[in-house]
């Protein structure tokens, strides 16, 4: 059954810092992985999408990258500002690509 | 603009009183999808729809029914709610099902609290 980690669980940055999170999963036979933001109390905002074929994506200050073999992806976030304040979590489709596992996220703070 | 749509977002409710959450979409998405998010425990999916009259069970489905009966609407039933279930809940839609190849969207969740 995959399962999905995210490190760091927590990280708080001043802002204009570079930073990455991570995501590992323990099943390499996936079809993409998927990273979303999350607001307080809001639902999960889709950030960037790669497919199993792709090593990267980019969107703005956003670029994840997927390495299927070592079971990992990173997502980097270039020159961070206060709005990026949210929690960051990654997930994965199972092997039929229906059912998703989510990671338990990681809650990002910039301070100003 | 582009939605999905929940209702309610908030509901406080007695064990045992039958309940519906409605999930509606307007992007004629094929893919739409059930979750409970909890404390420690995350994100977890509850049951998922390839298409009308296609459901089938997530990780935990005990307790929940769906239904398909059109495409843009995804309804999660308690037929008789326990405070195990109380949680925060969110539908989710994409297009091309099968394997998650486009983005999910997700609706602003229902907090929902049985006593």
């Amino acid at each position: 059954k995959q399962e999905v980690t995210q490190i760091p669980a927590a990280l708080s940055v001043p802002e204009g810092e570079n930073l990455v999170l991570n995501c590992s999963f323990t099943d390499s036979a996936i079809y993409n992985l998927q990273w979303f933001r999350q607001d307080p109390g809001k639902g999960l905002t889709s950030l960037l999408l790669i497919q199993s074929s792709q090593r990267e994506q980019t969107s703005g200050r956003l670029n994840a990258s997927l390495d299927k073999s070592s079971g990992r992806s990173t997502l980097y976030i270039a020159a961070s500002q206060p709005g990026d304040s949210a929690t960051y979590l990654c997930a994965v489709p199972d092997n039929y690509g229906q059912n998703f596992v989510f990671g338990p996220g990681t809650r990002l703070s910039v301070l100003p | 603009e582009a939605q999905v749509t929940q209702n309610p977002r908030y509901l406080i409710t007695v064990t045992g009183k039958k309940l519906t959450v409605t999930c509606s979409q307007n992007m004629n998405h094929e893919y739409m999808s059930w979750y409970r998010q909890d404390p420690g425990l995350g994100l977890r999916q509850i049951y998922y729809s390839m298409n009308v009259e296609v459901t089938d069970k997530g990780d935990v489905p005990e307790g929940y029914k769906v239904s398909r009966k059109e495409k843009r609407n995804f309804p999660l039933i308690l037929e008789s709610p326990s405070p195990n279930q109380t949680s925060l809940y969110f539908c989710a839609s994409s297009a091309l099902a099968g394997y998650g190849n486009q983005p999910q969207h997700f609706g602003d969740g229902t907090r929902l609290s049985i006593l």
